[in-house]
C-alpha cells in the first residue's frame, strides 16, 4: 500500500463545477500538508498549505484537512478551463529533513 | 513571481556529454534543496537531497556518480547528469524548502539525450 494514495483520473468538469480533489494517506505522523498544480511541462506550483487539521480558504480553493480519517480534500470553486493541470496533493512529518511524500497526481480538465 | 528559480529550462545534448542544471532559491536561504525525476503523465520521483555544505543523499536505485550534485550555497544546488544517454532524458525538476516548510518548485528542465 503507498503511503499516499490519490486517484490519478482522469477528470473532467463543465466550467463553473466544483471540483473536489482527494487523496488519503496512512502515517499518521503527517502533519503539514499541500496541494500543487502542475501544468504540462512546468514544475508544480503550490497551491495551499496547511498544517495539522481545518480548513483553509483562499480564492475559489478550499483546502481540508481531516487527521482521524487521514484524509485531505482541495475543493475549486467556479472552476475555470484555465484550472485544468494535474493537481498534487503532498505531506510531511514534522522535523523531516527529507522530502515530501506525494500522491500520484490527478489530471482535471475543465471544460468551456 | 518565482521563488525557486531553474535554468536552463531545456537542453538538448549528444549522447556521452555532461550536462548541469542549476537551482536557485531567490529570496529564502535554503539548507535543503531536492531534486526530482518526472516521466510523462507521473508523479515526481525523488533522486536525491540536496544539503549545504555537505554531500547529497541519493536515494535507492539513483547512481551518485551519475547524477553529480552540488550545494554550493545556501541560495544554489547544481545537478550534473554525467556522460548522458538517451535513457536519460527526462523532467527534472529542483525544489527548496523555506524555513516555514513550504516546499518550493523550480520550473523544471527538459532534457533530451541525441
Amino acid at each position: 500500500q503507498k503511503e499516499v494514495e490519490q486517484d490519478p483520473g482522469p477528470l473532467s468538469v463543465p466550467e463553473g463545477a466544483i471540483v473536489s480533489l482527494n487523496c488519503t494517506y496512512s502515517n499518521s505522523a503527517f502533519q503539514y500538508f499541500m496541494w500543487y498544480r502542475q501544468y504540462s511541462r512546468k514544475g508544480p506550483e503550490l497551491l495551499m498549505y496547511t498544517y495539522s487539521s481545518g480548513n483553509k480558504e483562499d480564492g475559489r480553493f478550499t483546502a481540508q484537512v481531516d487527521k482521524s480519517s487521514k484524509y485531505i480534500s482541495l475543493f475549486i470553486r467556479d472552476s475555470q478551463p484555465s484550472d485544468s493541470a494535474t493537481y498534487l496533493c503532498a505531506m510531511s512529518a514534522p522535523g523531516s529533513a527529507r522530502q515530501l511524500t506525494f500522491g500520484s497526481g490527478t489530471q482535471l480538465t475543465v471544460l468551456p | 513571481g518565482a521563488v525557486v528559480s531553474q535554468h536552463p529550462s531545456w537542453v538538448i545534448c549528444k549522447s556521452g556529454t555532461s550536462v548541469k542544471i542549476e537551482c536557485r532559491s531567490l529570496d529564502f536561504q535554503a539548507t535543503t534543496m531536492f531534486w526530482y525525476r518526472q516521466f510523462p503523465k507521473q508523479s515526481l520521483m525523488l533522486m536525491a537531497t540536496s544539503n549545504e555544505g555537505s554531500k547529497a543523499t541519493y536515494e535507492q536505485g539513483v547512481e551518485k556518480d551519475k547524477f553529480l550534485i552540488n550545494h554550493a550555497s545556501l541560495t544554489l544546488s547544481t545537478l550534473t547528469v554525467t556522460s548522458a544517454h538517451p535513457e536519460d532524458s527526462s523532467f527534472y525538476i529542483c525544489s527548496a524548502r523555506r524555513q516555514s516548510g513550504e516546499l518550493f518548485f523550480g520550473e523544471g528542465s527538459r532534457l533530451t539525450v541525441l
